[in-house]
């Protein structure tokens, strides 16, 4: 069985601040790896995948097998990084996802 | 494209009620997901379909769940008879193969 693991519910740091949000997952094959991102009033969207090794808005993840984590990471967190974010893995081929419970992250002014 | 369709936005119902929800994928899309989200549970896969039929229905709490895709471009969440402990935010996705997954807007459940 897969499992997503999201230890922190809720996140605050300073605008400016560097930021990690914690993802641990367990799955004994070769998973894809995601981070969703849901914006207050939005819909959840795709914000990166570890095949694809991009920063995307300033974000980036890496996979780290040894230690089954999928953090991602900002180095200057901005105001409008505010939102929900959910980790999520896929089986290899499988196409549904599991999801982590999620961390809202709050960048404070 | 609008996205992935979702209806009602919002449904508020008394226990003992059915209540269906209506989503629409993205044309050409051949999987479609049910999730549910809670705060303390996260995002919980249903069920989800492939060109139609159901794959895993695993995740369906119980007997008083049950969703249908009668076609391509269609699918239903039906619950009967609600609880208030089904209030949620239900949401529908849909990919091709190989795709990313592209969520709807949600469908805001309360059961009073």
């Amino acid at each position: 069985a897969q499992r997503v693991t999201q230890p922190e519910k809720l996140l605050s740091v300073f605008k400016g601040a560097p930021v990690e949000l914690k993802c641990n997952y367990s799955y004994s094959g070769s998973p894809e790896l995601f981070w969703y991102v849901q914006y207050s009033r939005q819909r959840l969207q795709l914000l990166l995948r570890h095949i694809s090794r991009e920063s995307i808005k300033g974000f980036t993840a890496d996979l780290n097998k040894g230690e089954t984590s999928f953090h991602l990471k900002k180095p200057f967190a901005q105001e409008e990084d505010s939102a929900m974010y959910y980790c999520a893995l896929k089986r290899a081929g499988a196409n549904n996802l599991f999801f982590g419970t999620g961390t809202r992250l709050t960048v404070i002014p | 494209d609008a996205g992935v369709i979702q209806s009602p936005r919002h449904e508020v119902t008394e226990m003992g009620q059915e209540v269906t929800l209506r989503c629409k994928p993205i044309s050409g899309h051949d999987y479609l997901f049910w999730y549910r989200q809670t705060m303390m549970r996260g995002l919980e896969l249903l069920i989800y379909f492939n060109n139609n039929v159901p794959i895993d229905d695993s995740g369906m709490p119980e007997d008083r769940f049950s969703a249908k895709m009668p076609n391509a471009s269609f699918s239903t969440l039906k619950i009967q008879p609600s609880e208030p402990r089904d209030s949620a935010v239900y949401f529908c996705a849909s990919s091709s193969t190989g795709s990313k997954v592209f969520f709807g807007p949600g469908t805001r459940l309360t059961v009073l």
